[in-house]
């Protein structure tokens, strides 16, 4: 399968803890995002990358969020000292850019903050 | 603002009946639109998308949908529905033809079949 692949697809951690997740795109897509859902709700952009650079933040990600893409691959997302309200679906997805294929979506970490 | 707006928060349709679901957007330059469908803790899946030319797109599992910039829709049909069709629905908005990825989404449509 070399669909987006996401890491862990659940995660429980205590509130104050930090954690962080791991998303690995579609080989020969150069952009990758962020999204988070929540319940009820459609996903809401949180930032993305081409190749390493991080081209652009929502202001939905605080300064306890932080997400990297070192080598232009893989991608993490780390959010420090967590609380309740992270509670969420969090999803990668990958395009191609430029393109006109859309973008793919990984299967999203559970994340649940007690 | 850029948004959209899905009416329908639940639908239910019997299985073999034609589906439309409702997508409304708000987007100042020329509108990339999508349709995604999501079952149960899963991720997105995209079913279909329009970024020009012929107004009724096709996409995957007998999925269409048909743009109307005079109306500023985008709706989703299908002719006839099968249980597997169960899941919940996400319209969105973007730019570059897509490939740009930030998208703004709609709060979904969950489509449930009954038998």
């Amino acid at each position: 399968d070399t669909g987006v692949s996401q890491d862990p697809r659940h995660k429980i951690t205590k509130r104050g803890q930090n954690v962080t997740f791991r998303c690995d795109p579609i080989s020969e897509h150069n952009r990758l995002y962020w999204y988070r859902q929540t319940l009820g709700q459609g996903p809401e952009f949180l930032t993305y990358f081409q190749n390493e650079a991080q081209l652009e933040k929502s202001r939905l990600l605080s300064d306890r969020f932080s997400a990297e893409r070192p080598k232009g691959s893989f991608s993490t997302l780390e959010i420090q000292r967590t609380e309740q309200g992270d509670s969420a679906m969090y999803l990668c997805a990958s395009s191609l850019y430029p393109g006109l294929g859309g973008a793919f979506f990984g299967q999203g970490t559970r994340l649940t903050v007690v | 603002a850029q948004s959209v707006t899905q009416p329908d928060i639940h639908i239910t349709v019997s299985e073999g009946a034609s589906l439309e679901l409702r997508c409304n957007y708000s987007y100042g330059a020329t509108p990339y639109l999508f349709w995604y469908v999501q079952s149960p803790g899963q991720g997105l899946q995209l079913l279909l998308k329009y970024f020009s030319g012929d107004t009724l797109v096709q996409g995957i599992k007998g999925f269409e949908a048909e743009f109307k910039r005079s109306q500023s829709s985008f709706n989703l049909r299908k002719p006839s529905v099968h249980w597997s069709d169960a899941a919940e629905y996400f319209c969105a908005v973007g730019a570059e033809g897509g490939s740009q990825g930030n998208l703004i989404f709609g709060k979904g449509t969950k489509l449930s079949v009954k038998p």
